[in-house]
């Protein structure tokens, strides 16, 4: 199946500091990425959907200028959290969308675990 | 609004067979997933439905009737390796997908 790797896999900070985490589909172009936060024992909430060469879509209540997404290939997208607060520190998972595919399944990267001290 | 609704929590035995549901309320529908996650890990895709009936895969199986919004995911020989959260998602007419909170299954031996 696709495969879809995610960078760092855990990461540590302090407050105020920027942090940016990698996507990128290995085996497959991805013409849609997404970005979610997830909380402990709470289901999947979207950020944004970024689609290669455009603006990323943002999810009501999500700061654009807080959490950066750029999508400049159809293999990678970046998540930039800039001036990183405690309440950021989460679960964050991008997922890809393989243009090819007759159907819309999403293939997960493994997950960023962001701690924010 | 969209809504997606599934128990929060089950309870199964190792070798036993578990029915978890799904309704949905969306905006259009363009298919249906059941994801599978672990605790500290993404999910992973167990199955997709867009036309009625039952998709058998192994030991998982999952149903669609879309005149009642409804699935399910049924989880056969229940082992413990099967403990996990189990997602349910629909495809909305912008081919977002919309998902439920989750159903932790907790499997006892």
């Amino acid at each position: 199946g696709a495969v879809v790797s995610q960078h760092p896999s855990r990461v540590i900070c302090k407050s105020g500091t920027s942090v940016k985490i990698e996507c990128r589909s290995l085996d497959f172009q991805a013409t849609t990425m997404f970005w979610y936060r997830q909380f402990p024992k709470k289901s999947l909430m979207l950020m944004a959907t970024s689609n290669e060469g455009s603006k990323a879509t943002y999810e009501q209540g999500v700061e654009k200028d807080k959490f950066l997404i750029n999508h400049a290939s159809l293999t990678l997208s970046t998540l930039t959290v800039t001036s990183a607060h405690p309440e950021d520190s989460s679960f964050y998972i991008c997922s890809a969308r393989d243009g090819g595919q007759e159907y819309n399944e999403q293939f997960f990267g493994p997950g960023t675990r962001l701690t924010v001290l | 609004g969209q809504n997606i609704d599934q128990p929060t929590e089950m309870t199964a035995t190792e070798g036993a067979i578990v029915q978890i549901n799904c309704t949905y309320q969306t905006s259009g529908f363009n298919g249906l997933f059941w994801y599978q996650q672990h605790a500290g890990e993404a999910p992973t895709f167990l199955s997709y439905n867009v036309l009625d009936g039952l998709e058998e895969k192994g030991r998982f199986s999952s149903f669609l009737s879309r005149s009642k919004g409804y699935s399910y995911l049924l989880l056969k020989e229940l082992q413990m390796k099967d403990s996990a959260s189990y997602l349910c998602a629909v495809v909305d007419s912008n081919y977002q997908l919309i998902w439920g909170a989750g159903t932790k299954l907790i499997i006892k031996p």
